[in-house]
């Protein structure tokens, strides 16, 4: 089946510094979905991309589909405390979403 | 607020027994999903709706069903629970397959097997 590397794993960071993930695969994927997910909470969706090198914004958060429409990254600019969670991307393609397995990320005061 | 909603949040059942789990949307969505998650690892997808037309995964086993009588409502069934089906079960919704296919998820439901 398909396969998303999501990476890094998890991350450790001070508050103010920035951030970035990123997803990559050897599949081409038509959408890219990034999401937030706290403990004990579904996954909230921060921003959706649909087109090959589209560049989205939403407040701190930057996220870009990649060119060749196999990778796609996420950067959050000046973390703060509440950043903290795990974040996942989401690749489609062949009618489903395929998912990473999220970097965990932990933002010290 | 249109948002997808699950009940309950905390489910506790025994080994064997069949229990449900509900989601319900005011999107107004066509497609409906169940995911399976277990801790620290990302949402398995279990089936989708799309309307009334059902979409089961290959690796889905039979244990779990899945109806949904109309675009609001859509249940999991677990016909008989075991222990491995401990998870946080995830319903979302999408307003197509493609192009506006962006999923909004519910809270969750946590399943404890005892």
């Amino acid at each position: 089946g398909q396969q998303l590397n999501q990476s890094p794993q998890s991350m450790f960071i001070q508050e103010g510094e920035d951030v970035s993930m990123n997803c990559t695969s050897s599949s081409i994927f038509n959408t890219w979905l990034w999401y937030k997910q706290d403990p004990g909470e579904g996954p909230v969706l921060l921003i959706a991309l649909y087109k090959a090198g589209e560049l989205t914004s939403n407040g701190r958060l930057t996220a870009q589909f990649g060119i060749t429409r196999k990778d796609s990254f996420l950067n959050i600019s000046a973390s703060i405390p509440s950043d903290v969670g795990i974040y996942f991307c989401a690749g489609y393609n062949f009618n489903k979403f395929y998912f990473g397995s999220g970097t965990k990320l932990n933002v010290k005061p | 607020d249109a948002m997808v909603i699950q009940n309950p949040r905390y489910q506790v059942t025994q080994f064997g027994k069949p229990v449900t789990l509900s989601c319900s949307q005011t999107l107004n969505h066509n497609v409906m999903y169940w995911y399976q998650q277990k801790s620290s690892q990302a949402p398995k997808l279990l089936f989708h709706y799309y309307d009334k037309d059902f979409n089961n995964e290959a690796d889905t086993p039979d244990n779990f069903q899945s109806r949904r009588p109309n675009t609001s409502f859509c249940f999991l069934d677990i016909r008989s629970p075991g222990l491995g089906d401990a998870a946080m079960y995830l319903c979302a919704t999408s307003r197509d397959l493609i192009p506006y296919n962006e999923q909004f998820f519910g809270p969750g439901t946590r399943l404890t097997v005892l």
